[in-house]
Formats: C-alpha cells, structure tokens, sequence
C-alpha cells in the first residue's frame, strides 16, 4: 500500500498570503488529521476529520481551517499568514478514529 | 487532558537494551498509552499502544504498571536506526483521540 502523500513538500510564501496544502491518506483509511510542527512548540495537534466532517479542532485560530473531500483526501488552509506560521504541517491518516495513525513526510512552509 | 513526564534525553549502546520511561500519574480507566517516535527529518512513527496489559509487536514491546501511572517501551536490542525522539502520548475518547505530542525523550544510540 503507498503511504500518506503530501504535496507540496516545500512552499514558500509572503506574510498575507493564503496557502493550501494537500494530503492523500492511505487507502481505506477514513480518518485524516493535521498537526503543525514548530522548533519552539513541538508538534501540534490542529485538526481531525472524518466522513467529511470536523470531528475534533486544536487551539489555533480561525486563520486555520480544512476540509475532506469524499474520497478521504484533504486540504487544509492559512490564510493570511503570519511569520509565525512557518513551520513542517504534518498530515497522518488512520482507518478510524483512535487508532493507529501513519504520518506523512510533511510539508514545509516558510512565511518571509 | 492527562498528561506525561518523559526524561529529556537517553543514551544507548548499539545491540543493548533500552528501556524509555513514561510517568503517566493522572491517567483515567479509559486512556490508552500510546507510542510514536520521530526519526531525524521523518513525521511521527507509530511504534506500540496499550491500555492495561503489557503488549509485544515486532518493534517493541510496552510494560504497564500495575496501577498504571507508568509505562515503560522497551527496545531489546537498539540500532542506529532506533535514534530518534520517542513520545509517550494518553489517548481517549473524550479528546477525540487526538494525539498530544509532549516534548518526548531524545534517545542517542551509539556504535
């Protein structure tokens, strides 16, 4: 089975710009989550989805937000980036919530 | 949310034991023990979870107290490849089962 892809695996963008990042899970699993990882405040847990539906959210603020298309593949969206906001964003898919997640490589975003 | 205390860094001899140490002490009846460790320039990896009894896979196994305020992941024999930070994580359900990534334990595996 292929693993959890993302793309793209770099980005860099300019501090009020928005971006989008993409995550395809493994195949059959229905549970996708997000989480950012910085140097200063490790890994962090942004956001689950499920079926197409939010079915849990981290503390960031609303600039953060996603989606799962039908066929389990999501997106997930900073608009009007900050510097702050550099950082890897990981995505990991599990056959169902509470199990197992597998990690994809990530993205690695730079705001200048 | 129940939290963990892990030691900052450990040190290990190739083809050794390593036993990583995980203080659970306000877990509830319904949180899972989980393990993920992160290999340099890697997302997370799935290694071991477990909710009372100890349990055995293929890359390691995890000793649950009996009280279960603390865990330990044993790797029975570490290799250069097992260097990387290790996470002890409390999952349930009322968190949505989110993982809640700690600062974890650094280990250095060395020839």
């Amino acid at each position: 089975k292929a693993g959890v892809t993302q793309t793209p695996r770099y980005l860099i963008k300019t501090r009020g710009q928005q971006v989008t990042l993409s995550c395809s899970p493994i195949s059959g699993h229905r549970s996708v989550s997000w989480y950012q990882q910085t140097p200063g405040q490790g890994l962090q847990f942004l956001f689950e989805y499920f079926s197409e539906t939010q079915r849990n959210k981290g503390n960031f603020p609303g600039r953060f937000s996603g989606r799962q298309f039908s066929n389990s593949r999501s997106e997930m969206n900073v608009s009007t980036l900050e510097l702050g906001d550099s950082a890897l964003y990981l995505c990991a898919s599990s056959f169902l919530a509470g199990h197992e997640q597998y990690f994809g490589p990530g993205t690695r975003l730079t705001v200048t | 949310d129940a939290k963990t205390t892990q030691p900052n860094s450990m040190e290990s001899n190739e083809e050794e034991p390593v036993h990583l140490p995980c203080n659970h002490s306000t877990i509830s009846g319904t949180d899972y023990i989980h393990w993920y460790r992160q290999l340099p320039s890697q997302g997370p990896e799935y290694v071991i979870h477990g909710l009372t009894s100890n349990v055995n896979n293929r890359m390691a196994s995890l000793a649950i107290a009996e009280d279960r305020k603390s865990s330990t992941l044993i790797l029975h024999r570490a290799t250069l490849r097992d260097a990387a930070v290790y996470y002890c994580i409390l999952r349930d359900f009322d968190s949505g089962y989110a993982l809640n990534f700690g600062k974890g334990t650094s280990l250095l595996v060395t020839p």
